[in-house]
């Protein structure tokens, strides 16, 4: 199996702009999840989906940030408007089924200027 | 919500020496813990993991313990090599949102060759 698939790798953008990050998790994996990782907050859930449905997303920062899964095989993080302080590196992960080892993709470094 | 902390946030070692990392949780219904390590620049990778009907769980020179009455795991990592220098993170699961992990902060662990 390839892993989890995220594009961009890495994004740099001005700020106001929309920015759009993909992930494609492992096949037969129900599970996907969206993570923020920065230096001053560490490893931050954003958001997770159970078979394409959103189950928690207590974890998305404020209504700017968007994530939807329209199907089994793809996920999308919207950043809209996007400002200085949503540059992070966000990983996408996958597991199988609840406790059972989540499988991350290799991130997007987002930079927004 | 689960609340996982983990200690210490940094260690430094020489090489051959024994690392303990230690993590504990809130949550007494937890019981699935993972341990991954990130090397910079790359995404976090499962290394172990243990769940709550065992005390302890080995592989190779890693090794993770588990304390459910006093609610903390630990990752033992025995004869250190220079290529085990990464973060070190925990995990558990619980809080209100069945399916999702809390991380801990990390441990950013260096062997000194």
């Amino acid at each position: 199996d390839a892993g989890v698939i995220q594009s961009p790798r890495h994004e740099v953008t001005e700020m106001g702009q929309e920015v759009t990050l993909r992930c494609k998790p492992i096949s037969g994996h129900d599970y996907l999840f969206w993570y923020r990782q920065t230096m001053m907050r560490g490893l931050e859930l954003l958001i997770y989906f159970n078979n394409n449905v959103p189950i928690d997303d207590s974890g998305m920062p404020e209504d700017r940030f968007s994530a939807k899964m329209p199907n089994a095989s793809f996920s999308t993080l919207k950043i809209q408007p996007s400002e200085p302080r949503d540059s992070a590196v966000y990983f996408c992960a996958s597991s199988f089924s609840v406790n059972q080892p989540q499988h991350f993709g290799d991130g997007t470094r987002l930079s927004i200027l | 919500g689960e609340n996982v902390e983990q200690h210490p946030s940094t260690l430094s070692v020489q090489e051959g020496d024994s690392a303990v990392i230690k993590c504990t949780y809130s949550d007494s219904a937890s019981n699935y813990f993972p341990w991954y390590k990130q090397e910079l620049g790359k995404r976090p990778q499962l290394i172990i993991d243990i769940r709550s009907n065992v005390g302890e769980k080995k592989d190779q020179r890693i090794a993770v313990t588990l304390n459910k009455t006093a609610k903390h795991f630990s990752l033992h990592i025995t004869e250190t090599q220079p290529e085990d220098s990464a973060v070190y993170f925990c995990a558990a699961p619980g809080g209100t949102s069945y399916g999702k992990l809390t991380f801990g902060q990390g441990t950013i662990l260096t062997v000194h060759p």
